[in-house]
């Protein structure tokens, strides 16, 4: 079976513009969450989203969003880049909502110049 | 809100030898605790996991501890070979309101295996 599917791998914008990031769950799997990998950096929470509906938010602001659909695949949005927003932005993918292991695609670098 | 630290931030082994990493969590309510691989240009790789009920787990070379009197984990490799090389995370998930899939992650270990 495929793994999380993650597009594109590499974006570069630039400041103030917006970003859609793309993501595909492990077939059977209802929950897509994302995180942002800062360099040197452990991975952070952004959202969990679980049969079309937010279930969790992270410490991140307005700025982003995101939304889940019928087929379980989840998009990223990010508005008003700013430079800080420079980082690898790793999708997962888990079966079910709370106690089901997280399996994470390899990522899309976002760099804003 | 839940921090987890990691210990050492590299570490250097020789090939055959084993590593250690340690991490410590904050909330005692953390109840599961998966420990990721992460190669260059990759996401991170589940490796091994450890629900708060169990205190080892082994798979292999790979063996986890869990000390929850303490609040930390270890991740133990033996044998260690060249394709370990690589940055290990350990995280941890709170069991509070919400049931979420959330992992709270820490800094990172980059793990360099000389042949």
């Amino acid at each position: 079976d495929a793994g999380v599917t993650q597009s594109p791998t590499h974006l570069i914008k630039t400041r103030g513009q917006q970003v859609t990031l793309r993501c595909s769950p492990i077939s059977g799997h209802k929950s897509v969450s994302w995180y942002q990998q800062v360099l040197g950096q452990g991975p952070q929470f952004i959202f969990q989203y679980y049969e079309k509906e937010e279930r969790g938010r992270g410490n991140f602001p307005d700025r982003f969003s995101a939304r889940q659909f019928p087929n379980y695949s989840s998009e990223l949005n990010v508005n008003a880049l700013l430079l800080g927003d420079s980082a690898l932005y790793l999708c997962a993918s888990s079966r079910g909502l709370s106690n089901s292991p997280l399996h994470f695609g390899n990522g899309t670098r976002l760099t804003v110049t | 809100g839940e921090n987890v630290e990691q210990h050492p931030s590299t570490l250097s082994v020789q090939e055959g030898d084993s590593a250690v990493i340690k991490c410590t969590y904050s909330d005692s309510a953390s109840n599961y605790f998966p420990w990721y691989k992460q190669e260059l240009g990759k996401g991170p790789q589940l490796i091994i996991d450890i629900r708060s009920n169990v205190g080892e787990k082994k798979d292999q070379r790979i063996a986890v501890t869990l000390n929850k009197t303490a609040k930390h984990f270890s991740l133990h490799i033996t044998e260690t070979q060249p394709e370990d090389s690589a940055v290990y995370f350990c995280a941890a998930k709170v069991d509070g309101g919400g049931a979420t899939n959330k992992l709270i992650f820490g800094t990172g270990t980059l793990l360099a295996v000389q042949p």
